[in-house]
């Protein structure tokens, strides 16, 4: 069975400084690959998603992802923080074998703070 | 194009109750699947249907059910409420299944006294 880490439960940031989450997985093959953010209140929105070809994905809100193999990881960034972007961030991966009908596995999330 | 819509928000059951969760999936998506959100466990698959078929289910007990319709609502029932299942339920639709991402509704919030 497939598994998620996120390493950090909270990070702090200010303001116009670069993010980078982190998002660890375990699993035989090429997973399928999402962040999703969660404001309070709220459900889940997609950020971006891999499955195959360029390994640097682009999502909304200026967030990109980058898919390392031989690290198992696929961690979030963006260069230029909001205020608005405080909210939890969840790493989940899918089962390809599964033929997409298998449930999302995600991390614990992490909680994302904004300076001032 | 109208998103993801769960009714209720937000309800108060007691232990012993049963509920029923309703979902809308956005118009075309025909697969529809559930979560339970904790702050203890996370986010929890329970199940996933597509054309009125389960095609998947989650590791929880069997009083968590649920069903879909030819026109893709879901609903899942709770049955003999426990405290324990006091939690934020995720209702989220795609085409077909969940390889192009999920679409997830603002959830229903059961509190079990």
């Amino acid at each position: 069975a497939q598994s998620v880490t996120q390493p950090d439960i909270h990070i702090t940031v200010s303001e116009g400084a670069s993010l980078e989450l982190r998002c660890n997985y375990s699993y035989g093959a090429t997973p399928y690959l999402f962040w999703y953010v969660q404001s309070p209140g709220q459900g889940l929105q997609l950020l971006l998603k891999y499955f195959s070809g360029d390994t640097l994905v682009q999502g909304i809100k200026g967030f990109e992802a980058e898919f390392k193999r031989s690290q198992s990881s696929f961690n979030l960034r963006k260069p230029s923080v909001h205020w608005s972007d405080a909210a939890e961030y969840f790493c989940a991966v899918g089962d390809p074998s599964g033929g997409g009908a298998d449930g999302l596995t995600f991390g614990k999330g992490t909680h994302l703070i904004i300076q001032p | 194009k109208a998103g993801v819509t769960q009714t209720p928000r937000y309800l108060i059951k007691t232990r012993g109750q049963q509920v029923t969760l309703s979902c809308s999936p956005i118009s075309g998506h025909r697969s529809v699947s559930w979560y339970q959100q904790t702050p203890g466990q996370g986010l929890q698959f329970l199940f996933e249907y597509f054309s009125e078929t389960q095609r998947n289910k989650g590791n929880f007990p069997g009083r968590f059910s649920g069903r879909q319709f030819s026109n893709s609502r879901s609903e899942m029932n709770v049955s003999t409420l426990e405290l324990g299942d006091s939690a934020l339920y995720l209702c989220a639709s795609s085409f077909r299944d969940s390889s192009g991402g999920l679409f997830f509704g603002e959830g229903s919030r059961l509190t079990v006294l």
